[in-house]
């Protein structure tokens, strides 16, 4: 119940292209949603998040939308870059408890 | 305002050895979390602290592992008598507050640790 389950496990997609990664969670108690993006040898970034109060949340290129019914979220990246080409991670936690449930991963290349 | 400061970097250690890694986190930062990423996989929880208290250890190890988060200097992450199956990078993160608003945790670059 604690796992996210993420997919693809990796994505090649045209420069100029929509990247998207999908993320699926069973535990209900989880109500924050960040999305990090990790380059090689480096720390995860925080990308963009969302609470399930709202379906749809957007900052510059990067969407996530969120379906709490179906219990999914999902990361879109429009027109990719090569400069996006890194390993995206969804994860998930509770309002009141920080600790991350991470998804396995996604590796992104970007051609251009 | 400096990042999440982990180190070392990178630690090569002899199988049967101690390994500690440090993280200082954030100025105003009083939430540390540890996290172990094993080659290809995403990140996987071990242990919250705020200053000299551990909050959940669920995701550690039972026996080898040991962390702390004493009142003045670095959290630790102690890994006693390494196996190469401990060979990972290590994370921290470290957060202002424990849920709510604006509770973003931030990661430092991570320690790599290679055990031979």
């Amino acid at each position: 119940q604690q796992q996210v389950k993420q997919s693809p496990q990796s994505l090649i997609v045209q420069k100029g292209g929509i990247s998207i990664i999908n993320c699926a969670y069973e535990n209900t108690a989880f109500d924050y949603f960040p999305w990090y993006q990790q380059f090689p040898g480096k720390g995860p970034a925080l990308l963009i998040a969302i609470r399930p109060d709202v379906s749809e949340k957007k900052e510059g290129r990067f969407t996530i939308s969120f379906n709490k019914s179906a219990k999914q979220f999902s990361l879109h990246i429009m027109d990719s870059q090569p400069g996006d080409s890194a390993t995206y991670f969804c994860a998930a936690s509770s309002f009141n408890y920080d600790k991350l449930v991470f998804g396995a991963g996604t590796i992104l290349r970007v051609k251009s | 305002n400096a990042g999440v400061m982990q180190n070392p970097r990178h630690l090569v250690r002899r199988r049967g050895q101690e390994a500690r890694l440090r993280c200082s986190p954030m100025k105003g930062h009083s939430h540390v979390y540890w996290y172990r990423q094993l080659p290809e996989e995403g990140l996987k929880f071990m242990v919250y602290l705020q200053k000299e208290n551990i909050i959940d250890e669920s995701g550690m190890p039972k026996e080898r592992f040991s962390a702390e988060f004493p009142k003045e200097g670095p959290s630790i992450l102690r890994i006693q008598q390494v196996v190469r199956g401990d060979s990972a990078a290590y994370f921290c993160a470290s957060s202002p507050s424990r849920g709510g608003p604006f509770t973003e945790a931030f990661f430092g670059q991570g320690t790599r640790l290679t055990v031979v």
